[in-house]
């Protein structure tokens, strides 16, 4: 079965400093990986994907992401973080191959990121 | 604004009771799922449905039903309603199953006491 960690709660960043937000995981085989942001009392919004191709993957709102295979992560960054960046930040991996029940979403405990002004 | 609706918003239920969480796309998504969300589980997938007319379990799904007789909707039910079902409900889409991203809707905050 995959799993997906997040191993901070909390990430605290001042304004216009990069930031980096930590995920894991394990799965069989090729990994499908993804970004999705929550802002309070909303549902969650897709940043990111990697599919296949490019280690570094640009989404929505200046975020990046970059996959690195050997060590199974796939960490959400941003150059320069701004206070409305604010929010709860999921990961989330499916495999790439094999049945569809088995091929469901495996999402993270989730990360808060605080910016500072 | 396309996208996924939900309803109630929010419910406070008495245990036992029965109770529907209505959710509806208007993106002709063929997958939609419902999750909940738990304060430090993330989301948990309880149902899913690759396409109209079939359904599958998630992770967490006794307790709960769902049906898709139709592309867009996808209710899921609560026959019987206990304390440890009170959680936030999101329902999802996604135009497949593959590499396409999961759509959510807001949310439905229920409380069962």
């Amino acid at each position: 079965a995959q799993s997906v960690a997040q191993p901070e709660d909390q990430v605290n960043v001042a304004e216009g400093n990069p930031l980096t937000v930590k995920c894991t995981y394990s799965v069989s085989g090729n990994p499908y990986l993804f970004w999705y942001v929550q802002y309070p009392n909303r549902g969650l919004q897709f940043l990111l994907k990697y599919i296949t191709g490019d280690n570094l993957v640009k989404g929505s709102y200046g975020f990046e992401a970059e996959f690195n295979k050997s060590q199974t992560s796939f960490h959400l960054k941003k150059p320069s973080a701004l206070v409305s960046d604010s929010a709860l930040y999921f990961c989330a991996v499916r495999p790439a191959l094999g049945d569809t029940g088995r091929r469901a979403l495996t999402f993270g405990s989730g990360t808060r990121l605080q910016v500072q002004p | 604004i396309a996208g996924i609706t939900q309803a109630p918003t929010s419910q406070i239920l008495a245990a036992g009771r029965r109770m529907t969480l209505r959710c509806t796309q208007d993106m002709r998504h063929n997958a939609m799922y419902w999750y909940r969300q738990d304060l430090g589980l993330g989301l948990r997938l309880i149902h899913y449905s690759n396409t109209a007319g079939t359904t599958g379990k998630g992770e967490v799904p006794d307790g709960y039903s769902v049906s898709r007789a139709n592309t867009d909707d996808f209710p899921l039910t609560l026959a019987s309603a206990v304390p440890s079902q009170t959680s936030v409900y999101f329902c999802a889409s996604s135009a497949g199953t593959g590499t396409h991203e999961q759509y959510f809707g807001p949310g439905t905050r229920l409380t069962v006491t």
